[in-house]
């Protein structure tokens, strides 16, 4: 069936790299995508990859794709405070028009 | 650009009470969407419309109705709210499978009494 898993929270130090794994199911989604939460607000897109690339940088962020082992993670390099957020992974099966999300990541900042 | 607008941002009701969410987006986007986020447990599809004149039944649609009124506006009715359906919810659009971005309105957060 389909899904999606995250662990529900990252913990990391300001300045630290932070890494948000994902795993997921359905081989025929040509995108995976992150997006981040803040506080009191929807969701935004944060950046995604097609499934025929293993990584995609972009600034801070780092996306890392292993199609073999359907697993795909974030990486936040010099994490600030303005990264609080919840970070969810979600894919799009080319057989149908949903998104299938994962419960999401909270990471939190510590100073 | 509004983008994905939701109405409204608040709203208590008492149990068995009804009420109508309202959402609208201006991109001309064929697939609209119904979540509910609930903690721990991520986005939770309600209902979808691929397109104007479809609508879908999504994960969990049980106590739940929606209206695709045109390409532009995309309605969730609780016919009988119950304290279970207590939520943030969101609408989102995206112009069509597989490929596109969904852009999400800024949630209505829900509590039924």
């Amino acid at each position: 069936g389909e899904d999606v898993e995250q662990s529900l929270f990252l913990s990391v130090r300001e300045g630290d790299s932070s890494v948000i794994n994902c795993t997921y199911t359905d081989s025929s989604s040509t995108y995976l995508y992150w997006y981040k939460q803040e506080p009191g607000a929807g969701l935004q897109l944060l950046t995604y990859i097609f499934s025929n690339m293993d990584m995609k940088q972009d600034q801070r962020l780092t996306v890392l794709l292993n199609k073999k082992d359907k697993h795909l993670s974030l990486r936040i390099a010099d994490t600030q405070t303005g990264d609080s957020a919840i970070y969810f992974c979600a894919e799009s099966p080319d057989s149908n028009y949903q998104l299938i999300w994962g419960a999401g990541t909270k990471l939190i900042i510590k100073p | 650009n509004a983008g994905v607008t939701q109405t409204p941002k608040f709203q208590v009701l008492k149990t068995g009470q009804s009420m109508t969410l309202q959402c609208a987006q201006d991109m001309n986007h064929n697939s609209m969407y119904w979540y509910r986020q609930d903690p721990g447990m991520g986005l939770r599809l309600i209902y979808y419309s691929a397109s104007e004149g479809t609508t879908d039944k999504g994960e969990v649609p049980n106590g739940y109705n929606v209206s695709r009124l045109n390409k532009r506006e995309f309605s969730l009715r609780l016919e009988s709210a119950a304290p279970s359906q207590t939520s943030v919810y969101f609408c989102a659009s995206r112009e069509g499978a597989p490929s596109t971005e969904a852009f999400f309105g800024q949630g209505t957060r829900l509590t039924v009494v």
